[in-house]
């Protein structure tokens, strides 16, 4: 099946420091989703990203979807410590299946 | 309004309880989902219930048991669970299910601790 490949899989950073992580398919996706997840809580929706070549921000958040199709990044901005968490991201894989495919996670801490 | 409501936050159940988590969202979608989730890992797709009816069932054993009501509403009853079945479930819909391009909105989910 289609698979996700998310990198990396932890960043140890200062506060204040850029964060950039990706998810890579060897198949083609047609949407990418990314989440955030707090300890104990459920993954909340950071970014949707639909279209090919796609770049989308949310405050210091900012993602694309990658022309390919086959590939997504998310960059944070500025960190601060409430960035905290477990980033995934989610995408769905061509055969309009609505099944959501995850990568593994990239668990961020930030020191202040 | 992007709310999945799931009660109860914490449960805990011996091996021989019956209990139910509940899951509720009032988006107009279409479609709704229970995942399951160990720590530190991606969600586990469990069942996918789209228009009230029961679309996907990705093999999970019969002792967790889906039930969509309405189109409000999902529930996930739980029998003679084991211990290993313990873990965050999750909630989640999306305005439909069969179309790639829609957005899937989680729950804060169900902690369960089976003993």
């Amino acid at each position: 099946g289609q698979q996700l490949n998310q990198s990396p899989q932890s960043m140890f950073i200062q506060e204040g420091e850029d964060v950039s992580m990706n998810c890579t398919s060897s198949s083609i996706f047609n949407t990418w989703l990314w989440y955030k997840q707090d300890p104990g809580e459920g993954p909340v929706l950071l970014i949707a990203l639909y279209k090919a070549g796609e770049l989308t921000s949310n405050g210091r958040l900012t993602a694309q979807f990658g022309i390919t199709r086959k590939d997504s990044f998310l960059n944070i901005s500025a960190s601060i410590p409430s960035d905290v968490g477990i980033y995934f991201c989610a995408g769905h894989g061509s055969g309009n299946t609505g099944k959501l495919i995850f990568g593994q996670g990239t668990t961020l801490q930030v020191k202040p | 309004d992007t709310e999945v409501t799931q009660t109860p936050k914490h449960l805990v159940m011996g091996m021989t309880n019956k209990k139910s988590l509940k899951c509720e969202q009032h988006m107009g979608h279409r479609a709704m989902y229970w995942y399951k989730q160990k720590a530190k890992k991606p969600p586990e797709l469990m069942f996918v219930y789209s228009y009230e009816k029961l679309s996907i069932n990705e093999s999970v054993p019969s002792r967790f048991s889906p039930e969509c009501p309405n189109s409000s509403l999902l529930n996930l009853h739980l029998h003679a669970l084991q211990p290993e079945d313990s873990a965050l479930y999750l909630c989640a819909s999306s305005q439909e299910f069969v179309f790639s391009g829609n957005t899937i909105y989680f729950g804060e989910g169900s902690w369960l601790t089976v003993v």
